[in-house]
């Protein structure tokens, strides 16, 4: 079976510039998470959507960042504009439910400059 | 206080030892409990899941919860180099429909 599969793997970009996260979940997984990954702050989670439906996006750190899962079978994480401090991995996630283990994808290293 | 703490690392043991990894949670309401191991510069993956209360096994690892201590371990007997790894607590709340991750704790495991 295909893990959570995450593009592109690496993106560095300017600072100002948009940058688009894209992540598709496990099939038939109903629950999907983006966190992102800093030595500093560790694991933070950003946002999570169930069945398409963003249900707590506490995590996103301020309106430069967002979220979308038009369907089941696809998610995005928007930063516009950039900022050096955004440079992290982030990582998506999906599960069956919420009490379920989570499987995550590969991550995308981001790099702003 | 973080929601969710591990024993700070790095911890160091010898192949062939008992690695003690541990967590603890400050919500009472949590109800889901993971273990993911994280190599460097990889993702997280899912070692060992518990619910319940005592301990739960599973080859060289032995999960245990104590829901009243609000304490979660991780067991990993006969140590190997490849366990060398970062291990990652999760913590699932499903009241608050949340869920946090600790830290971290760096385990090398020297042959």
């Amino acid at each position: 079976d295909a893990g959570v599969i995450q593009s592109p793997r690496h993106e560095v970009t300017e600072m100002g510039q948009e940058v688009t996260l894209r992540c598709k979940p496990i099939s038939g997984h109903d629950y999907l998470f983006w966190y992102r990954q800093t030595m500093m702050r560790g694991l933070e989670l950003l946002i999570y959507f169930n069945n398409n439906v963003p249900i707590d996006d506490s995590g996103m750190p301020e309106d430069r960042f967002s979220a979308k899962m038009p369907n089941a079978s696809f998610s995005t994480l928007k930063i516009q504009p950039s900022e050096p401090r955004d440079s992290a991995v982030y990582f998506c996630a999906s599960s069956y439910t919420g009490n379920q283990p989570q499987h995550f994808g590969d991550g995308t290293r981001l790099s702003i400059l | 206080q973080k929601e969710v703490e591990q024993n700070s690392g790095p911890l160091s043991v010898p192949e062939g030892a008992i690695a003690s990894l541990n967590c603890t949670y400050s919500d009472r309401g949590s109800q889901s409990f993971f273990w993911y191991r994280q190599y460097s510069g990889k993702s997280p993956e899912l070692i060992m899941s518990i619910y319940s209360n005592g301990d739960k096994e599973d080859g060289r690892f032995t999960a245990q919860l104590n829901k009243a201590s609000q304490y979660v371990s991780l067991l990993i007997r006969d140590s190997q180099p490849s366990d060398s790894a970062t291990y990652l607590c999760a913590v699932w709340d499903t009241n608050a429909g949340k869920s946090t991750f600790g830290d971290g704790t760096t385990l090398t495991v020297k042959p």
